[in-house]
Formats: structure tokens, C-alpha cells, sequence
């Protein structure tokens, strides 16, 4: 089964409306990153946070991380219609490369 | 720099045949990772290197060989193709060993499966 599970699947929102995801994980991590893919397209990297940070912000991005909760929670503040892609986490437990969740579809509706 | 590159886009096989995905980055990275991505799912480890000469599985590698002569290059070889390889595959790499550097992707490889 996947180490990290996004919730939820599929989110829709309306543009400036904040959006929330979150991901559970299941082993120790040494850093957990958030990525979005638009439709047909690779993975870009968002944001990155390492296991003995707490919050961490970029632009209108800011992540949380819960080790003793083994969660992580993005938000996206201020939503654009161009925010509309699947998010996914993916966490580094320092054995093999990266371990990816099955997404959040975000939808922003303008 | 052209970043991770991936050939071909598309591909469509029939169940048997074989082929190699190409995957190949300019940015002197060690690690490199291939990828598949169901409809509806996040990504699943078919293999990774870290380093020339070195290769290793991930997640999900039967039906699947890599090999890593160059940096550069971290080819995907399916040797006997079924419907059950339907997939995207993305290939990936980052600059060392370093668990906090940035992954970068390659577009991705559509593959059809007949």
C-alpha cells in the first residue's frame, strides 16, 4: 500500500477560496514534499519540509507537518483557476527514492 | 539546460513485443528514478540509481530492466510487453544523495498496451 494518502480525492472550490489537503504517511520520514501535476504533465516540485520542521511557507503555499500524527496538511490561500491540478506528497524515508501518495484532485472554479 | 528529458511521448505495443523508454538529464545529477503512473493514482518505484553502474528496484519491477553505464542516462527496457504495463512513466532525477534536493521529472511517456 502507498506510504502517503492524500484527502481527499477531489476537492472544488471557488476562485479565492483557500484549499486544504492533506496527507497521512506511515513510516519515519527524513522530509515529506507536496508536488502538483497538471493534466497530462509531469510532476513540479511545490515545497519541501524536513521532519524536524513544524510550518513552512512559500508564496501563498504553506505546509504543516505533524510527526507524531505522521500527517502533513498543504494550503493553497487565495485559489486561481490556474491552481486547478492533482497535488500529491511524497515522502523520503531515506531508503529508496521518493514514495508518492495517490493525489488530491484540486478544481478552482473562476 | 534542458532539465530531464524522456523519448518517445507515445507509444503503443502489442503484448509481447519489447522496447526501451529513453530517459536522459544534462544537470549532472546521481539520482535517477523511473516511475509509473496508473489512471487515478500517484506514482509507483519501478527502479532507481544512484549513481553510475549502480541500479536498484523499487515498488513495482517485474517485467521491467534498467541499466546506468553513463550519468546521464537511465534507460527503461520492458522485455516482454502485456496490457498490464498500460501506463505513464515518468522518469526523474536529483542532484545527489541528499534527501532535501529538489526532484525534477521528465514529461512522461504515454504507453499503450494492446
Amino acid at each position: 500500500s502507498q506510504q502517503g494518502e492524500e484527502d481527499p480525492q477531489a476537492l472544488s472550490i471557488q476562485e479565492g477560496e483557500n484549499a486544504t489537503m492533506n496527507c497521512s504517511y506511515k513510516t519515519s520520514i527524513n522530509n515529506l514534499q507536496w508536488y502538483r501535476q497538471n493534466s497530462g504533465r509531469g510532476l513540479v516540485h511545490l515545497i519541501l519540509i524536513r521532519s524536524n520542521e513544524r510550518e513552512k511557507h512559500s508564496g501563498r503555499l504553506r505546509v504543516t507537518l505533524d510527526t507524531s500524527k505522521k500527517s502533513s496538511s498543504l494550503l493553497i490561500t487565495a485559489s486561481r483557476a490556474a491552481d486547478t491540478a492533482s497535488y500529491f506528497c511524497a515522502t523520503d524515508t531515506g531508503r529508496r527514492a521518493l514514495t508518492f501518495g495517490s493525489g488530491t484532485r484540486l478544481q478552482v472554479q473562476p | 539546460n534542458a532539465g530531464v528529458t524522456q523519448t518517445p511521448k507515445f507509444q503503443v505495443l502489442k503484448t509481447g513485443q519489447s522496447m526501451t523508454l529513453q530517459c536522459a538529464q544534462d544537470m549532472n545529477h546521481e539520482y535517477m528514478s523511473w516511475y509509473r503512473q496508473d489512471p487515478g493514482m500517484g506514482l509507483r518505484l519501478i527502479h532507481y540509481s544512484v549513481g553510475a553502474g549502480i541500479t536498484d528496484q523499487g515498488e513495482v519491477p517485474n517485467g521491467y530492466n534498467v541499466s546506468r553505464s553513463t550519468t546521464e542516462d537511465f534507460p527503461l527496457r520492458l522485455l516482454s510487453a502485456a496490457p498490464s504495463q498500460t501506463s505513464v512513466y515518468f522518469c526523474a532525477s536529483r542532484l545527489t544523495g541528499t534527501r532535501t534536493d529538489t526532484q525534477y521529472f521528465g514529461p512522461g511517456t504515454r504507453l499503450t498496451v494492446l
